[in-house]
């Protein structure tokens, strides 16, 4: 079962604007992580958020985290064409042995 | 360093076929875990080994599937009597270690099977 819900589930910017993207889970969590990909393959690793943390910077990614409301969001700032692919979040789950659950992901599309 | 590698990259068999999915993890990576992919979501956890033992395999599907790694290192997923169903993306991915919580997952390319 999946633990994750991102909304949107789709977004669409132009070149230069900032994307921001948001992460709903269900059950407590020791971190969660962002991953992007491009065309249905492999999944690159973004940036890692704990759950005792509450922001995260990573270049032009900031990572926010609360706990209270099981919520996270990425921000994407000065988006470029390049950053058009899928992103998902994952959750650890405290107790499930490092397994990760993930959402049904964003579609992100910039526009040049 | 070289990343995770999965081969093949595709496979296509038929229905009732038996298939064989291989992950070589980054070197020094001690944990190793198997997901699946549907087209449209996100990737199901399937089973995840600690060395040489599985340590947690509640994600597969049934008893069709099953994974082996005997050296602590290169995991092979192995599928019997495939079923359409079976279609999907199957990624790998490994850590450093098992600490819970601590640990960032590294995923191959993926193999993309297909039963026909």
């Amino acid at each position: 079962s999946q633990q994750g819900e991102e909304d949107p589930q789709a977004l669409s910017i132009q070149e230069g604007e900032n994307a921001t993207m948001n992460c709903s889970y269900k059950t407590s969590i020791n971190n969660l992580q962002w991953y992007r990909q491009n065309s249905g393959r492999g999944l690159v690793h973004l940036i890692l958020i704990r759950s005792n943390e509450r922001e995260k910077h990573s270049g032009r990614l900031r990572v926010t985290l609360d706990t209270s409301k099981k919520s996270s969001s990425l921000l994407i700032t000065a988006s470029r064409a390049a950053d058009t692919a899928s992103y998902f979040c994952a959750t650890d789950r405290t107790g499930a042995n490092s397994k990760l659950t993930f959402g049904k992901g964003i579609t992100l599309s910039v526009r040049p | 360093g070289a990343g995770v590698s999965q081969t093949p990259s595709n496979k296509v068999t038929e229905k009732g076929k038996y298939v064989e999915l291989r992950c070589d993890p980054i070197s020094g990576h001690t944990a190793l875990y198997w997901y699946r992919q549907s087209l449209g979501q996100g990737p199901e956890f399937l089973i995840y080994f600690q060395g040489t033992g599985a340590a947690d395999d509640s994600g597969l599907p049934n008893d069709r599937f099953f994974a082996v790694r005997p050296e602590g290192s290169v995991s092979t997923l192995k599928i019997q009597r495939t079923e359409r169903g079976d279609s999907a993306v199957y990624l790998c991915a490994s850590s450093l270690t098992w600490t819970s919580g601590k640990e960032t997952q590294y995923f191959g390319p993926g193999t993309r099977l297909l039963v026909l």
